[in-house]
């Protein structure tokens, strides 16, 4: 069956850390983005990509990165610059002119110790 | 003012009651809009998609959009159990958006057997 995968479910972050999130897509869709979701807040997004080696920033970027090496994976850095980590973060895929609606994975959890 | 504006609930209905659920938002150059439902502690699933003005069903669901007053809606009927979740409406401009979708803050909606 084709999907979006993510991993890990859970993710907990020391100070100092940087952690990746994994995102892997098996429907051929060209776009892939990154969602935080925080509690009674809607998705924000983090990154977006159309194409292989190519990515833009989103509404919230700032201590996060990305790479975009393979059409099929797209994973998102959280780096220690990121101060307020702890979110639940949300991988999508679709046609990068939105002309068909984005689908999601199962999220990763993160949390700081 | 944020782009979207959802009723933020909670809403509490017995079994086989009509649900409303209800967006708004403000800028005109949203084509493309969603309903998702995102059960607690798994990613947001798509439930309607539409891109024109008028009522699209599909089976219990039902999604209202109203472009010329910016509002949209999803009606459930019949509601059961298994309907109880967060629900979110979501937008996007299409074309040089890149598929970008904006998202309501979402309602948490609990169907009483």
């Amino acid at each position: 069956d084709g999907g979006i995968t993510q991993s890990p479910k859970y993710l907990f972050r020391k100070e100092g850390q940087n952690v990746t999130l994994s995102c892997e897509q098996n429907l051929n869709h060209d776009a892939m983005y990154w969602y935080r979701q925080d509690p009674g807040q809607g998705l924000r997004l983090i990154y977006y990509s159309q194409i292989v080696n190519d990515f833009q920033k989103g509404d919230i970027a700032e201590g996060y990165s990305v790479s975009r090496e393979k059409k099929e994976s797209f994973p998102l850095t959280v780096t220690s610059a990121q101060k307020n980590p702890t979110a639940f973060y949300l991988c999508a895929s679709g046609n990068y002119r939105g002309l068909q609606p984005q689908h999601f994975g199962d999220g990763t959890r993160l949390s700081i110790l | 003012q944020k782009e979207v504006e959802q009723d933020p609930g909670p809403l509490s209905v017995p079994e086989g009651a009509i649900v409303s659920l209800n967006c708004t938002y403000s800028n005109s150059a949203f084509q493309y809009f969603m309903w998702y439902r995102q059960y607690s502690r798994k990613g947001p699933e798509l439930l309607m998609y539409t891109y024109s003005s008028g009522n699209k069903e599909d089976g219990r669901f039902t999604a209202q959009v109203d472009k010329s007053s910016k509002y949209i809606s999803l009606f459930i009927r019949d509601s059961q159990p298994s309907d109880s979740a967060t629900y979110l409406c979501a937008m996007s401009a299409g074309g040089t958006s890149y598929g970008k979708l904006t998202f309501g803050q979402g309602t948490i909606l609990t169907v009483h057997p």
